[in-house]
């Protein structure tokens, strides 16, 4: 029983790359969530997904899209990066909405845009 | 908006010292969360606080719920090492809102 698991652990990107994000939750939870944590910001919410085939924007969501084409995985997109995007991003999931209920952090991804 | 403010922001103590860290907000939270988040991984979860006035121990950690549900606190006693890490206080009623989060470092 994995957990939550990202993918990859660290990546560096120059300015205006692509490049995909995969999280992956063996937990069969129906809630899925993208984070960024920046210093002395906490956590900030991307997108979320209340079940497979579903996607909404959380507090920043530009500059990002995702897909829940399978209830396990969430895929975080980054269509053209900028150095504004550097930060640790963290996928959770939950059973039920995160207010109500635990969520499991992937380990995180950290990104580097120069 | 909902915020919560997390005091302080970094706190470095001897081993066996208490401690209290502070999650803040003028709004109403219907419940909060308490996170542990160590360095390279993401947050765990410590405690859930639901009703205004409860209080929740875990060990060494004790939980406090607001009377007004507005606030909350985290009272460790005689800290140890391995209590090093960024604590974090969430809360809300559709998304969680997030603190900014108390760093803290016990020096053995």
């Amino acid at each position: 029983n994995a957990g939550v698991t990202q993918t990859p652990k660290f990546r560096v990107l120059k300015t205006g790359q692509s490049m995909t994000l995969l999280c992956a939750q063996d937990m069969n939870h129906e809630y899925m969530y993208w984070y960024r944590q920046d210093p002395g910001m906490g956590l900030r919410l991307i997108h979320y997904s209340v079940g497979e085939g579903t996607t909404a924007k959380g507090e920043v969501p530009d500059g990002y899209n995702v897909s829940r084409l399978k209830k396990q995985n969430f895929l975080l997109g980054l269509e053209s990066a900028a150095p504004s995007q550097t930060s640790v991003y963290f996928c959770a999931s939950s059973y039920r909405r995160a207010t109500q209920e635990t969520q499991y952090f992937g380990p995180g991804t950290r990104l580097l845009v120069l | 908006t909902q915020l919560l403010e997390q005091s302080p922001q970094f706190l470095s103590i001897q081993e066996g010292e208490n401690l209290t860290v502070y999650c803040n907000s003028s709004s109403v939270f219907s419940s909060l969360q308490w996170y542990r988040q160590e360095p390279g991984e993401g947050p765990v979860l410590l405690v859930t606080v639901v009703t205004g006035g409860e209080v929740k121990k875990l060990k060494r950690l004790t939980f406090q719920f607001g009377d007004a549900r507005k606030d909350s606190s985290l009272h460790i006693t005689a800290a140890q090492p391995g209590d090093t890490g960024l604590y974090l206080c969430a809360g809300g009623d559709y998304q969680l809102i997030w603190g900014a989060g108390t760093k803290l470092i016990i020096k053995p």
